[in-house]
């Protein structure tokens, strides 16, 4: 079995500083690890992705995370905010065996104020 | 190119009615998913199909029903359904199914309304 868990329902940053969005998960494989952002009345777009290959992922709009295993987390950081960053954040966790299914985490609202 | 496109993008239907949501991908994936999303909470997964045959379906209502014409192409009729089932319905197509490895790619959903 496997699961997510975003530690923070809201983050809220101000335009120009750091942004740490966490994440834990809990799998009996070795999971691939997903960040999704998801603007209001919009689709789910893929962030960035693990899976085994180097720990520290680059994504796009500069986001990045670290996958620590002693840890079991994934934590999603940005070294600056921009109010276009304003959205939902899903953590996802797929399992290794049999279907590619998801178990998403319950989502982070970050607020980005100017 | 990572498009996968869902139309229509608003529908508002009566629960007496009958209606299809349709969506599209021409990156040549073989697994479609089909996920109901409430305002507030992440996306659940309803149904996925694989290489055209529906390979999960997640104790879905039968007021849902799902087809899959082709490769691209995947579609979920909807007939008599209740207020409850107001949603943004989410397509999502992925190269595969090999385990955790996939990458599932979303379209823009279809934001349902039923009176």
């Amino acid at each position: 079995a496997q699961s997510v868990t975003q530690l923070d329902s809201h983050v809220s940053v101000s335009e120009g500083t750091p942004v740490l969005l966490r994440c834990n998960y809990s799998s009996s494989y070795s999971p691939s690890l997903f960040w999704y952002v998801q603007h209001p009345n919009k689709g789910l777009q893929l962030l960035l992705k693990y899976t085994s290959a180097a720990t520290l992922v680059k994504g796009i709009n500069g986001f990045e995370a670290e996958f620590k295993k002693s840890e079991t987390s994934f934590h999603l950081t940005k070294p600056s905010a921009h109010m276009s960053d304003a959205a939902e954040y899903f953590c996802v966790v797929s399992g290794v065996s049999g279907y590619s299914t998801l178990t998403f985490g319950k989502g982070t609202m970050l607020l980005v104020s100017p | 190119d990572t498009e996968v496109t869902q139309t229509p993008k608003h529908l508002v239907m009566g629960m007496t009615n009958k209606k299809s949501l349709k969506c599209e991908q021409h990156m040549g994936h073989r697994a479609m998913y089909w996920y109901k999303q409430k305002a507030k909470k992440p996306p659940e997964l309803m149904f996925v199909y694989s290489y055209e045959k529906l390979s999960i379906n997640e104790s879905v209502p039968s007021r849902f029903s799902p087809e899959c014409p082709n490769s691209s192409l995947l579609n979920l009729h909807l007939h008599a359904l209740q207020p409850e089932d107001s949603a943004l319905y989410l397509c999502a197509s992925s190269q595969g199914l090999a385990g955790g490895l996939e990458t599932q790619y979303f379209g823009p959903g279809t934001r349902l309304l039923v009176l």
